[in-house]
């Protein structure tokens, strides 16, 4: 099956820096990448995804880069602000096939410093 | 984007006694949905994948007659923690992909139950 591994598992960032959280995954096959932000005690959410087709995808402060021979993505975030402390985690699947069943990364805990 | 409501969001009991989560779609219908368990700062850990009127199918390791998943409507989903006991206590999530399988999952809000 798909194995998703996430680094770094925690990352610290003073306000205004960016910051970089990658993912690689095993199955070739995977072809819808998103990201999802977890606030304490709540849900994820999700920020921005990607499919094999494309290689990049901005929205604002955010995006997400896509290489697919490599099969690895990772999530982009410019000039940072505390609200964006959280935990982030990255997801592969390949949804038709799966009724939409995701294998997640462990986790980034993001926090940034005012 | 379409809205999935867990309940409660947060409950404690007594060891020996059931629990039931439930998870609604509230604007869409969800033939799908999936359960989650999630430990203090670590990632999502997949239980089961409900099923709209046919049984779930459970992961691997995770005890169905425990864990009692009903999913009896398309905007219904439970999860009955039977049993409970400490080792249970954690926060459980559910999800529910969109209509088209185009990926996204929507999550419910978490409940966390705490068993004494």
């Amino acid at each position: 099956g798909e194995n998703v591994e996430q680094h770094p598992s925690t990352l610290s960032v003073q306000e205004g820096d960016s910051a970089v959280i990658k993912c690689t995954y095993s199955d070739s096959a995977s072809n819808y990448f998103p990201w999802y932000k977890q606030e304490l005690g709540k849900g994820p959410q999700l920020i921005i995804d990607i499919r094999s087709n494309v290689g990049e995808k901005k929205d604002q402060r955010i995006a997400v880069t896509l290489n697919k021979t490599a099969k690895h993505f990772s999530l982009h975030i410019t000039e940072t602000q505390p609200e964006d402390s959280a935990v982030y985690f990255c997801a592969a699947s390949i949804p038709r096939a799966n009724a939409g069943k995701s294998t997640f990364g462990d986790g980034t805990t993001l926090t940034v410093k005012p | 984007g379409a809205v999935v409501s867990q309940h409660p969001s947060w409950v404690i009991c007594k060891s020996g006694t059931s629990v039931k989560i439930e998870c609604r779609s509230l604007d869409f219908q969800a033939t799908t949905m999936f359960w989650y368990r999630q430990f203090p700062k670590q990632s999502l850990m997949l239980m089961a994948t409900s099923n709209e009127g046919s049984k779930a199918t459970y992961e691997q390791g995770v005890e169905k007659d425990k864990f009692l998943i009903n999913h009896a409507s398309l905007t219904l989903s439970t999860l009955t923690v039977t049993s409970a006991h400490p080792e249970d206590s954690s926060f459980y999530i559910c999800s529910a992909p969109d209509r088209e399988y185009t990926g996204e999952l929507f999550f419910g809000e978490g409940s966390r139950l705490t068993v004494l």
